[in-house]
């Protein structure tokens, strides 16, 4: 079954400082893979997305994250972080094939920043 | 801003009440979805509309009543909901049901907090 697992409940990183956030999947064929940024009481925003090709993506607010299909992983990085990163970050897996299709979510990162 | 949009942005109501979720996009997205967000938890899925027609039902409980009056529009009713149903109730569409097992994301409003009394 497809899988998203998120090893880190809560980050706490310095502003300016860099960052990853881990994502593992579990998906038995290719996988379509996603990031999104919630902020308290606000819906998901999408920061970028692997479907093929280019195995690191850039994304939205200077965010990039790299496909490594060896370890199944799909990190989010960014190089310097600013306080209004502070968000819950959750990693997805587009699952379903045909007609069906479905996110499945890793249960969330939440990110601090410290002044 | 978010391009599908959600309304009231909160809402607290009694356990007798009826009360209803509105979610509109003008993407011209054929599949519109439902997720209840607990807090500190993942979305999980409740309902999906392909082409204004019930396609998934997670085995939600009947107090809770989707309805798809036209292709851009999304209802979620509520009637005699428990204390347990609070939550961040969240709208989603997507280009049409197979898009994001294609690699097309879900557009997520900003969602609607629900507490029930």
């Amino acid at each position: 079954a497809q899988s998203v697992t998120q090893p880190d409940i809560h980050i706490t990183v310095s502003e300016g400082a860099s960052l990853e956030l881990r994502c593992n999947y579990s998906y038995g064929a290719t996988p379509y893979l996603f990031w999104y940024v919630q902020s308290p009481g606000q819906g998901l925003q999408l920061l970028l997305k692997y479907f093929s090709g280019d195995t690191l993506v850039q994304g939205i607010k200077g965010f990039e994250a790299e496909f490594k299909r060896s370890q199944s992983s799909f990190n989010l990085r960014k190089p310097s972080v600013h306080w209004s990163d502070a968000a819950e970050y959750f990693c997805a897996v587009g699952a379903g094939g045909g007609s069906q299709g479905n996110l499945i979510f890793g249960k969330g990162t939440k990110l601090s920043v410290k002044p | 801003d978010t391009e599908v949009t959600q309304t009231p942005k909160h809402l607290v109501m009694g356990m007798t009440n009826k009360k209803s979720l509105k979610c509109e996009q003008h993407m011209g997205h054929r599949a519109m979805y439902w997720y209840k967000q607990k807090a500190k938890k993942p979305p999980e899925l409740m309902f999906v509309y392909s082409y204004e027609k019930l396609s998934i039902n997670e085995s939600v409980p009947s107090r809770f009543s989707p309805e798809c009056p036209n292709s851009s529009l999304l209802n979620l009713h509520l009637h005699a909901l428990q204390p347990e149903d609070s939550a961040l109730y969240l709208c989603a569409s997507s280009q049409d049901l197979g898009a994001v097992a294609r690699g097309s994301p879900l557009h997520f409003g900003n969602g609607t907090r629900l507490t029930v009394t």
